[in-house]
């Protein structure tokens, strides 16, 4: 599996709650733990979750991950304007013997 | 504080060597589990994992490519190398590096760097 599926395009308004997913298989999300980056455009890729569901320190707890089976959720709550970016997840695949990413999911704050 | 900047040419012709420098600070690549891996791009593509290094010397690269790709680490100046040989117009791509620090992937990244394949 060379990228993990999301959805290209997810949107809400401020204040709402909005969630990302992603799709593996068990050779990356269903044996190993999964990353998830924010990105602006020309930017370094920042990262929000690590293992699933942890939160490095000075992301907001708006931000959570869950993993169940071969998939996994990005959740973003008290959506605000400047959540406005790409969001990846990622996995180790073993197949690849290295990191898969997902297509990328360009998030609107409407 | 980590911070990882790649350096290279903006453009390169097709058949051409591409060399890449990833500079980084704050973490050293002598510390064990460390390890520094290159990932690529293309305009409105998806993200795509190129090569790693590891604090031990291992190296993993992607099997695709894994014949047109050299990566290399100097720890006495922290700075790892991507060498991708045999450059084509596919190759056109934003190439970052990235350090796995404390989670099982990538965690701090660099800016990225643009480079075009062109004649």
């Amino acid at each position: 599996q060379s990228v993990l599926p999301q959805p290209p395009s997810a949107s809400g308004t401020p204040g709402q709650r909005v969630t990302i997913s992603c799709s593996g298989s068990s050779s990356n999300i269903g044996s190993k733990t999964v990353n998830w980056y924010q990105h602006l455009p020309g930017t370094a890729p920042k990262l929000l979750i690590y293992s699933n569901n942890q939160r490095p320190s000075g992301v907001p707890d708006r931000f959570s991950g869950s993993k169940s089976g071969t998939s996994a959720s990005l959740a973003i709550s008290g959506l605000q304007s400047e959540d406005e970016a790409d969001y990846y997840c990622a996995a180790w695949d073993d197949s690849l013997n290295g990191p898969v990413f997902g297509g990328g999911t360009k998030l609107t704050v409407l | 504080q980590i911070t990882l900047k790649e350096s290279g040419p903006t453009l390169v012709k097709p058949t051409q060597t591409l060399t890449l420098t990833c500079t980084f600070s704050g973490f050293s690549l002598n510390t064990n589990g460390v390890g520094v891996g290159w990932i690529r791009q293309p305009p409105g593509k998806a993200l795509d994992w190129l090569a790693l290094i590891y604090w031990d010397g291992d190296k993993r690269y992607r099997p695709s490519l894994k014949s047109r790709l050299s990566i290399t680490k100097d720890t006495s100046k922290n700075q790892v190398v991507l060498t991708m040989t045999n450059m084509e117009f596919v190759d056109t791509a934003t190439y970052y590096c990235a350090v796995r620090y404390f989670s099982t992937l990538l965690d701090y990244w660099g800016p990225g760097t643009l480079v075009t394949v062109s004649s």
